[in-house]
């Protein structure tokens, strides 16, 4: 059974661009979340989709967005990039069923703002 | 607000001792405690997970105990290996909508 997939797994971008990091959870996943993570912060939530739908959101500027395919994919948008944005971005795949809750995590995006 | 305190940040362990990691919560609407293994490079995969109906779960070497009155679980990690030098981090969430994370334990095992 595939693994949660996330791509690409490395990008550099200057100040003010914008990105789109993409997400696919594993096969019959509807939950699909994202974190952020940095040395000094930690793993942080970003937000979750279920079932095309964002249930939760965390502490994150507008500038952090989201969305969720039919098909549970998910994409992850950072618009005007700052360089506090430099992160791993990783992606947790859930299948939230009754008490099935366990969250299995891609490799990441390692996003390089310059 | 830290919503899940880890202790220690760093712990370093001979080969065959035993690894301990504690984490403490303030939710008593948090369900469900999972812990998590990172390499280098790699993103955390879950190691272990233990709900809050029972006070111990173990799973080959590893073994989470959980205190529901002390809002308090803990890894122990058996005959550690120095393949189990990774960061491991404690989670805590209320039906696996967000979880949220410990700050972590680098556990460097000696060999």
């Amino acid at each position: 059974k595939a693994g949660v997939t996330q791509t690409p797994r490395y990008l550099i971008k200057t100040r003010g661009q914008q990105v789109t990091l993409s997400c696919s959870p594993i096969s019959g996943h509807r939950s699909v979340s994202w974190y952020q993570q940095t040395p000094g912060q930690g793993l942080q939530f970003l937000f979750e989709y279920f079932s095309e739908t964002q249930r939760n959101k965390g502490n994150f500027p507008g500038r952090f967005s989201g969305r969720q395919f039919s098909n549970s994919r998910s994409e992850m948008n950072v618009s005007t990039l700052e360089l506090g944005d430099s992160a791993l971005y990783l992606c947790a795949s859930s299948w939230l069923q009754g008490r099935i809750t366990e969250a299995f995590f891609g490799q990441g995006t390692r996003l390089t703002v310059v | 607000q830290q919503q899940v305190k880890q202790s220690p940040q760093s712990l370093i362990v001979q080969k065959g001792g035993i690894s301990i990691i504690n984490c403490a919560y303030e939710n008593t609407a948090f369900d469900y405690f999972p812990w998590y293994q990172q390499f280098p490079g790699k993103g955390p995969a879950l190691l272990i997970a233990i709900r809050p109906d029972v006070s111990e779960k173990k799973e080959g070497r590893f073994t989470i105990s959980f205190n529901k009155s002390a809002k308090q679980f803990s890894l122990h990690i058996m005959d550690s290996q120095p393949g189990d030098s990774a960061t491991y981090f404690c989670a805590a969430s209320r039906s696996g909508n967000q979880f949220y994370f410990g700050t972590g334990t680098s556990l460097t095992v000696i060999p």
